[in-house]
């Protein structure tokens, strides 16, 4: 199946600042989504993102298909943004639609 | 519902005994989801469901769990014979179709002791 790779595993940014963050992912796939889990375990949807690049806020989101990888961009940090950021593409293989998820790559922002 | 309903919010069951977790999608979403989450870790595949067909079953870990979706709509993950090993967070997620946002319930938080 395909492989996701997050990149960094782990981050830590003091309030204010601003950071990328990459997904990796193997083979052509149909559809990327990026999700926010925050420190109490609620995972928010914040990009469905197959190509192109879309905005919402202070987040911006960008997939290249044809070189396989997404950046999430967080500008002006702030506390709340801390938690697990994962993406997760979506393609058909034997028949099916799969979903696959990446590892995660934790945020930490410091007041 | 606005969101995707799950329930029992909290479950502690014995060594050994059977339990059922439910999930309420989002109205008119055809395509169903469970994962496990273990503390600290990531997302890990159970099943997929396409109206109340399951094209893909292969993330089921034994042959203690299985699930079902009736109506297209609500899913139970049951799960026979508890064991430790099971203790996590399970949680569903829907979308209308496969090709469109997805959408978490809470989880439900499962302890065997």
């Amino acid at each position: 199946g395909i492989q996701v790779e997050q990149s960094p595993p782990d981050l830590i940014l003091q309030e204010g600042a601003n950071s990328t963050l990459r997904c990796n992912f193997s083979d052509s796939v149909n559809n990327l989504q990026w999700f926010h889990q925050n420190p109490w375990g609620q995972l928010i949807n914040l990009f469905y993102i197959p190509s192109g690049t879309k905005q919402n806020g202070r987040l911006s989101a960008t997939t290249v298909a044809t070189e396989r990888y997404s950046l999430l961009y967080i500008s002006s940090s702030q506390t709340t943004d801390s938690g697990v950021y994962f993406c997760a593409v979506g393609y058909y293989a034997g028949g099916s639609e799969k979903l696959v998820f990446g590892k995660g790559m934790k945020l930490t922002v410091n007041p | 519902g606005a969101g995707v309903s799950q329930s029992p919010s909290n479950k502690v069951t014995e060594k050994g005994k059977d339990v059922e977790l439910r999930c309420d999608p989002i109205s008119g979403h055809t395509a169903l989801y469970w994962y496990r989450q273990s503390l600290g870790q990531g997302l890990e595949f159970l099943i997929y469901f396409q109206g109340n067909s399951a094209p893909d079953k292969s993330g089921l870990p034994s042959d203690r769990f299985s699930a079902e979706r009736t109506g297209g709509s609500v899913s139970t993950l049951t799960i026979q014979r508890t064991q430790q090993e099971d203790s996590a967070v399970y949680l569903c997620a829907s979308s209308l179709v496969f090709s469109s946002p997805l959408h978490f319930g809470n989880g439900t938080r499962l302890t065997v002791t």
